[in-house]
């Protein structure tokens, strides 16, 4: 699995957009970039994943450069709901386990 | 349809006891993730079954911990001996295998070993 490199922390006022990046300069050709959240230590809840397309859910958004260097998660508006801990993984899909970093704190304030 | 049930939410057991602690994967998901995290840190691989079969268990500690998924029943994760640092949440994620993307993660067991 590529490496994943994201902020340890990031501040959001509520209602904004929150843009969480994320750095897999690694990354092959059949990875996806996959992004899960954990909110006080439930479990993790699946957001999104892509290959090398654009992707739009009704949770998020995600944008992946053409390069597929990097990858930008976008919460269009955040709510205090959405305090979480953010993971950006790159793997390769089905059957594989995914390998947990230590992932972004988005705190959204309001 | 019921999500990933872990059971029990909660568990406390004594130091040298067995702990057993239970995952039904989703209806229609044959693999079964089982990852560990220690307070204040992060998730840990420990193991991946499908029906009746080991995976990888790269993570899985080499002494007293142990996992089965059975053709019947839930998957099971068992601790023997416990010790204070076997205290964590333990999860479980479930997937169809195959062309699925996005595991489903259950809710945790709270292991705490007094």
């Amino acid at each position: 699995d590529a490496k994943t490199t994201q902020p340890p922390s990031m501040d959001c006022a509520e209602g904004r957009a929150a843009n969480l990046p994320c750095n897999h300069s690694t990354i092959s050709g059949n990875e996806y970039v996959y992004w899960y959240r954990q909110i006080h230590s439930q479990g993790p809840q699946y957001i999104i994943h892509g290959l090398k397309n654009n992707e739009t859910n009704e949770m998020a958004s995600l944008i992946i450069t053409e390069d597929r260097k990097s990858s930008t998660l976008i919460l269009p508006h955040a709510t205090l709901r959405d305090t979480a801990v953010y993971y950006c993984i790159a793997t390769t899909s089905y059957g594989n386990k995914l390998v947990f970093g230590a992932g972004t704190i988005l705190r959204v304030k309001s | 349809n019921a999500g990933v049930m872990q059971n029990p939410r909660h568990l406390v057991r004594r130091r040298g006891q067995e702990a057993r602690l239970r995952c039904s994967p989703m209806k229609g998901h044959s693999h079964v993730y089982w990852y560990r995290q220690l307070p204040e840190e992060g998730l840990k691989f420990m193991v991946y079954l499908q029906k009746e079969n080991i995976i990888d268990e790269s993570g899985m500690p080499k002494e007293r911990f142990s996992a089965e998924f059975p053709k019947e029943g839930p998957s099971i994760l068992r601790i023997q001996q416990v010790v204070r640092g076997d205290s964590a949440a333990y999860f479980c994620a479930s997937s169809a295998g195959t062309g699925d993307h996005g595991y489903t993660f259950g809710s945790g067991t709270r292991l705490t070993v007094v």
